[in-house]
């Protein structure tokens, strides 16, 4: 997986409550992305980053912050979660913008 | 205009067949088209890739054919097999201010039965 771990792997949690996910990089790559994967939706781009603290929004962002203090570090937080908010969530970093991007294992995330 | 349209939504296909997945974008701005491989419990993986100034790309049994008149793609695998039952997923990026974002389509499920 290209030197991305994720964690944790799988969590389970309850409405309302905080959630913070992780995605640690070994490679140094500038960007970092993170998605949600959802049956019927495929993957969509949430929040990303280009450089430690220089983030945007993506595509399905509300509900969500992201942070990014270090270049191998970017977390994402559900600040409440919600029963909609139940996914896989993938990060994938890349080298540039315009360079493949890899993807990590990814995030089980049940919210009860 | 910042969607990906894939079909079919799920593919079965007998051992030694052909496996042809479709893809359509209204964009014409969209400048790179990848196609990601998942298999169950992981990360999606970068199977090929085209740009918009080639028309067909090969890589072993695995093409791309890109028609930008049509603004349509699609992934051939040929001589299917077992291993390649997985989802598949195309996407396009579009270059905005420098960062690239990748708009997948929905995914196809590949089935290659023995």
């Amino acid at each position: 997986d290209a030197g991305i771990t994720q964690s944790p792997r799988h969590k389970v949690t309850e409405t309302g409550t905080p959630v913070t996910l992780r995605c640690h990089q070994t490679e140094n790559h500038r960007y970092m992305y993170w998605y949600r994967q959802d049956p019927g939706h495929g993957l969509r781009l949430i929040h990303y980053s280009y450089g430690v603290k220089d983030t945007d929004k993506g595509e399905v962002s509300d509900g969500y912050s992201v942070s990014r203090s270090k270049t191998e570090d970017f977390l994402l937080t559900l600040e409440s979660a919600t029963s909609s908010q139940t996914s896989v969530y993938f990060c994938a970093i890349a080298r540039s913008s315009q360079e493949t991007q890899y993807f990590g294992p990814g995030t089980r995330l049940l919210v009860l | 205009q910042q969607q990906v349209k894939q079909s079919p939504q799920s593919l079965i296909v007998q051992k030694g067949g052909i496996s042809i997945i479709n893809c359509a974008y209204e964009n014409t701005a969209f400048d790179y088209f990848p196609w990601y491989q998942q298999f169950p419990g992981k990360g999606p993986a970068l199977l090929i890739a085209i740009r918009p100034d080639v028309s067909e790309k090969k890589e072993g049994r695995f093409t791309i054919s890109f028609n930008k008149s049509a603004k349509q793609f699609s992934l051939h695998i040929m001589d299917s097999q077992p291993g390649d039952s997985a989802t598949y997923f195309c996407a396009a990026s579009l270059s905005q201010g420098g960062s690239e974002k990748l708009v997948f389509g929905k995914g196809t499920k590949l089935t290659v039965n023995p």
